[in-house]
């Protein structure tokens, strides 16, 4: 399917534990985005990517890491995870770095860490 | 560092009345684009409309138009004819155009957008 997928949809996972959140474009933008949005405010950006093997951070980094191998990909992994990153994600991509280029976004997941 | 105000937590409107979601930004950039995109309660994020710094004349996407004043550093999104579609959530957002931060948004935290039969 055409477009930007992420999965899971839905995780639950336990305070420690580590999580990898999947990411897949099939336009072949370069610039690459991760997200996370809580309960009832705007989005924050953790990491984002110009390229592949080019990342860089975001406003809220901390307990995170991202990888960009291939330009299609852009796993988010949360190396132990706390209550606190409980949260929905949201993958992003667009086509440059350009401000005028609007992010096409996946469709989230939602990560609960108990 | 750039930043978005979304000063409007809630909006009510009656269905077929124009709307006005208010939007500021602060940023040193010459150079930034300026988005709304909607969150309807599904959870998907829509882009709707797009105004760029140097454009002179304010985006209109359909029912969407953009009041840009560059001055007063505001975007506001105005949604006329409103339908009960139209609730939702809505996020201003800011793009920076030239520098290190080239290709990084702000999002404002949104304004929640009730449309009334």
């Amino acid at each position: 399917d055409a477009g930007i997928t992420q999965s899971p949809r839905y995780k639950i996972t336990e305070t420690g534990r580590q999580v990898t959140l999947m990411c897949h474009q099939t336009w072949s933008h370069s610039y690459m985005f991760w997200y996370r949005q809580d309960l009832g405010h705007g989005l924050r950006l953790i990491y984002y990517s110009a390229a592949a093997d080019i990342t860089d951070k975001g406003e809220v980094p901390d307990g995170y890491v991202v990888s960009r191998s291939k330009t299609e990909n852009f796993p988010l992994t949360l190396e132990s995870a706390t209550r606190s990153q409980t949260s929905v994600y949201f993958c992003a991509s667009s086509e440059s770095s350009g401000a005028r280029y609007e992010q096409y976004f996946g469709p989230g997941t939602r990560l609960t860490v108990t | 560092a750039q930043k978005i105000t979304q000063t409007q937590p809630g909006m009510f409107v009656q269905e077929k009345e124009a709307v006005t979601l208010d939007c500021t930004y602060d940023t040193s950039d010459q150079s930034y684009g300026l988005f709304w995109y909607k969150q309807p309660s599904s959870g998907e994020m829509i882009f709707l409309i797009y105004q760029g710094s140097y454009d002179e004349q304010n985006a209109t996407e359909g029912r969407y138009s953009l009041n840009f004043q560059k001055a007063r550093k505001s975007a506001n999104l105005v949604i006329s004819a409103s339908q009960l579609g139209d609730s939702a959530m809505y996020f201003c957002a800011m793009r920076e155009g030239f520098g290190t931060n080239a290709g990084k948004s702000t999002f404002g935290d949104g304004t929640t957008l009730t449309v009334k039969p």
